[in-house]
């Protein structure tokens, strides 16, 4: 299985700050990879696939780049309602796999 | 509108059986790549199953042998059928739709709770 290396696990930081997110693949998976956004109690909704598409809807302050093995999401200007898990999760192999999740919390 | 209402969660004895459904609305399940997603409680997400829309079925190594991915095209539902449960089973089971015949899961239900215990 391919495993999917989030970091960091948690963060804490300002409304308005830039919040960097990354994941790494234990293998090459192209640009087969997705993040979702899940807030607590509810379901994930996915934001970024492919790795850089945003999907329609989602705010433009959110985005993501990489391919390969090493990728990133971005939060351009953190708001208070983006509290919530991010993971990401490929999909070149089966079985898909997640990270581990980020918290990311306001300080 | 895209709905997915996953139904047959509760509390179920080590080695008993369940069967989860997801009634799907405003789309043909058939039609789609369908997938189980869990997620035990505190924990991460762990992909479960898919059923291809060919009806070809995938599974975790996690369940294998245990659990069957099943869809009824004239109910337009989803099922996961769930034996030989372990504790390690609990979780919240999520069915989720995968974007154009893909495993980027696009739409995803609220949710069904199984707790295995004794």
């Amino acid at each position: 299985d391919i495993q999917m290396t989030q970091s960091p696990s948690s963060l804490s930081a300002s409304v308005g700050d830039r919040v960097t997110i990354t994941c790494q693949a234990s293998q090459d998976i192209s640009n087969y990879l997705n993040w979702y956004q899940q807030k607590p109690g509810k379901a994930p909704k996915l934001l970024i696939y492919d790795a850089s598409n945003l999907e329609t809807g989602v705010p433009s302050r959110f985005s993501g780049s990489g391919s390969g093995t090493d990728f990133t999401f971005t939060i351009s200007s953190l708001q208070p309602e983006d509290i919530a898990t991010y993971y990401c999760q490929q999909y070149d192999n089966l079985p898909p796999t997640f990270g581990q999740g980020t918290k990311v919390e306001i300080k | 509108e895209v709905q997915l209402v996953e139904s047959g969660g509760g509390l179920i004895q080590p080695g008993g059986s369940l069967r989860l459904s997801c009634a799907a609305s405003g789309f043909t399940v058939s039609s789609n790549y369908m997938s189980w997603v869990r997620q035990a409680p505190g924990k991460g997400l762990e992909w479960v199953s898919v059923i291809y829309s060919g009806g070809s079925t995938y599974y975790a190594d996690s369940v294998k042998g245990r659990f069957t991915i099943s869809r009824d095209n004239s109910k337009n539902t989803l099922y996961l059928q769930m034996n030989s449960l372990r504790a390690e089973d609990t979780a919240v089971y999520y069915c989720a739709r995968g974007k154009l015949d893909s495993l980027v899961l696009l739409y995803w239900g609220q949710g069904t709770l199984v707790t295995v215990s004794s």
